[in-house]
């Protein structure tokens, strides 16, 4: 069975910190690029970023480019988010997601960790 | 950055009644479209893909269709578990991908 922990979320202030990591198991993890996307409340799904399964090829949506970096262990069959110079507007819950082999959309999702930025 | 437009935002519809929802993107993502089922509380689940083809034990009541900038999810006779959030997805440039901003479908 698929399985996709996210944990990492939490109360921080803005300007700071935090790191996001996305735990799976029950398949081929470096077989599969991987997503985070968010929600924040009340709103709809953005895309965040992406990676291939060998870390040669990323993404970032416009909103965070420069600011989070995304990255993976397939060591450890996981998958990372590192969250810099946070603002209330990345207040969301963040979802890690699995991409099918192709197309590339999303079959698998974690339940999601919170973010929320505030003073 | 291709922008995808759903409509409406909301759709009130009966049980057993038909739902059309329509999603449009701002150039061309040629069948690189997916929809997703949202409720309450829960992760969004694949229905759809490459415009037309229903994900892995998705209803046949699901159907999708389209291509370029038009696309459309239709609910044939909608059961009661069909009340949720509708996403379209592209991702005609991957790794990138864009969201609608989703059709909530509730009871009339």
């Amino acid at each position: 069975e698929v399985q996709l922990v996210e944990s990492g979320g939490g109360l921080v202030q803005p300007g700071r910190s935090l790191r996001l990591s996305c735990a799976a198991s029950g398949f081929t993890f470096d077989d599969y690029a991987m997503h985070w996307v968010r929600q924040a409340p009340g709103k709809g799904l953005e895309w965040v970023s992406g990676i291939s399964w060998n870390s040669g090829s990323i993404g970032y949506a416009d909103s965070v480019k420069g600011r989070f970096t995304i990255s993976r262990d397939n060591a450890k069959n996981s998958l990372y988010l590192q969250m810099n110079s946070l603002r209330a507007e990345d207040t969301a819950l963040y979802y890690c997601a699995k991409e099918m082999i192709w197309p590339p959309v999303f079959d698998y999702w974690g339940q999601g960790t919170l973010v929320t930025v505030s003073s | 950055e291709i922008v995808m437009t759903q409509s409406p935002a909301t759709l009130s519809v009966s049980p057993g009644e038909r739902a059309t929802l329509s999603c449009r993107a701002s150039q061309s993502v040629s069948s690189n479209l997916a929809w997703y089922q949202q409720k309450p509380g829960q992760a969004p689940r694949l229905l759809i893909y490459g415009a037309s083809t229903r994900a892995t034990g998705i209803p046949a009541r699901f159907s999708g269709s389209g291509s370029g900038t038009e696309f459309t999810l239709t609910i044939s006779s909608l059961q009661s578990e069909d009340f949720a959030v509708y996403y379209c997805q592209q991702y005609n440039n991957w790794p990138s991908s864009t969201f609608g901003q989703g059709t909530k479908v509730e009871i009339k």
